[in-house]
């Protein structure tokens, strides 16, 4: 079974420049979530697709950020204009449950793609 | 701020000893997972622990939950150079009208051949 495919891995941009993120979940997965990573740290979720709704996007900064996932499956998220403080590293992870339910919401991540703003 | 913080920040331990990683959180939980990440790559689920049970293995593993005391560690036994990486703990937290998946700061592990 193929895991979580993101792309590119990584991506170098001038601050002020669009960037977009691209995910393709686990076949079958309904949700889907996209983290930012800072060097050292936790990951730290932006937003939560329960199918194509987004569910939770409390943390996602929406004046630069937003995110969509057309028919429930593939999901973009897009920074424009980019700051240097975007540098991080965007992980995409994909579950079969929802948060809340009886524990099956294991979440599966993609390798991430490692961002850097000049 | 972050549901989870670990302690201890960073570890290091000779191949073959115990290596013990601990979680605290700060609100009710529906179940706690651990994960792992090498350097340079995505994270990788290692076991889940529901709010209503104490203890967990799996191989290696063992995890144990104290809900009273909102803390839960993790032990790595017999460690191999392999182990080296970040752990995580995640939980599946009740927070302001949702629940929400939220990781903690993580235990950098070095084991060492």
């Amino acid at each position: 079974e193929a895991g979580v495919v993101q792309s590119p891995r990584y991506k170098i941009i001038e601050k002020k420049q669009p960037v977009a993120f691209w995910c393709n979940p686990i076949s079958g997965h309904n949700t889907l979530y996209w983290y930012r990573q800072n060097l050292g740290q936790g990951p730290e979720l932006l937003i939560r697709y329960e199918n194509e709704e987004a569910v939770d996007d409390s943390q996602l900064p929406k004046d630069r950020f937003s995110a969509e996932r057309l028919k429930g499956v593939d999901s973009t998220l897009k920074i424009q204009p980019a700051e240097l403080g975007d540098s991080a590293v965007y992980l995409c992870a994909s579950s079969l449950d929802q948060s809340g339910t009886s524990g099956t919401n294991t979440q599966y991540f993609g390798p991430g793609t490692r961002l850097t703003v000049l | 701020s972050q549901q989870g913080e670990e302690d201890p920040q960073a570890l290091s331990i000779q191949e073959g000893e115990n290596a013990t990683m601990n979680c605290s959180y700060k609100t009710s939980i529906n179940n706690l997972q651990w994960y792992r990440q090498n350097s340079g790559r995505g994270l990788v689920h290692l076991i889940l622990i529901r709010s209503n049970e104490r203890e967990k293995h799996s191989g290696r593993l063992r995890v144990t939950l104290d809900t009273s005391k909102k803390s839960s560690s993790l032990l790595i036994t017999a460690s191999r150079a392999a182990d080296t990486a970040s752990y995580f703990c995640a939980t599946d937290a009740f927070v302001s009208g949702t629940y929400k998946y939220i990781f903690g700061t993580g235990t950098r592990l070095k084991v060492l051949a």
